[in-house]
């Protein structure tokens, strides 16, 4: 398994600002995952973060909203940008060590007002 | 493309009495299936994982899970409920490139004394 961990673990923001999260995990890995879970529900996907290359959006999340870095094999950031209400969810970022088995950092908790 | 139905949004069980979590699965190929658990202001923990090995997979705490692939039915089961059981429980398939996570809508569970 792996270790990870996220900073910050909860914010409360104001509408319009931008949040950076980061994910930071103790060893290297190929891939890195962000996830996105409103209040209530499930969670879904935002995008895969390959170190060296773009990131992966998925269907319903853009880069100008949802900005990733992945600087090297051990971590990686999601920006949060011009936030509003509805912004308001857990982001989880995990990874991918071994194969299909993903491990999840404890999640940062934001709430935009 | 997968997906996933977990039946139950909500489970209430007492302390002692077992745990059936159902799961329904669809997939266009040989899925791999996991249970993840979500305790409260927690991260998600891996339980158990099926990857075309043995049907009947043992997990961590107690769990385990049954791959029925006429039934397309991955469901979950505990013989005897704890307190600490109470929590979110995500019933979760991966991609076809073996490393997208599909989460079905999670089941909460309730353990009453």
């Amino acid at each position: 398994s792996a270790v990870i961990s996220q900073k910050p673990s909860r914010d409360i923001c104001q509408r319009g600002t931008s949040l950076t999260i980061q994910c930071q995990v103790d060893s290297q890995v190929t891939m890195m995952f962000w996830y996105r879970q409103q209040p209530g529900q499930s969670l879904t996907l935002i995008a895969t973060a390959n170190q060296g290359s773009e990131a992966t959006y998925e269907s319903g999340f853009v880069i100008d909203k949802f900005p990733i870095s992945r600087p090297n094999l051990t971590f990686s950031t999601l920006t949060v940008s011009n936030m509003s209400p509805e912004d308001s969810s857990i982001y989880l970022c995990s990874v991918g060590p071994g194969g299909e088995t993903q491990y999840f950092g404890p999640g940062t908790r934001l709430l935009v007002l | 493309a997968q997906s996933v139905t977990q039946l139950d949004s909500h489970v209430s069980v007492s302390e002692g009495t077992p745990v059936l979590l159902r799961c329904n699965y669809s997939s266009s190929y040989s899925p791999s299936l996991f249970w993840y658990v979500q305790h409260p202001n927690k991260g998600l923990q891996l339980l158990l994982k099926y990857t075309s090995a043995a049907t009947l997979v043992k997990g961590i705490n107690g769990f385990e899970a049954e791959f029925k692939k006429s039934e397309t039915s991955f469901h979950l089961t505990k013989p005897s409920a704890h307190m600490s059981d109470a929590a979110e429980y995500f019933c979760v398939v991966s991609g076809a490139a073996g490393n997208k996570l599909t989460f079905g809508g999670g089941t909460r569970v309730l353990v009453k004394p």
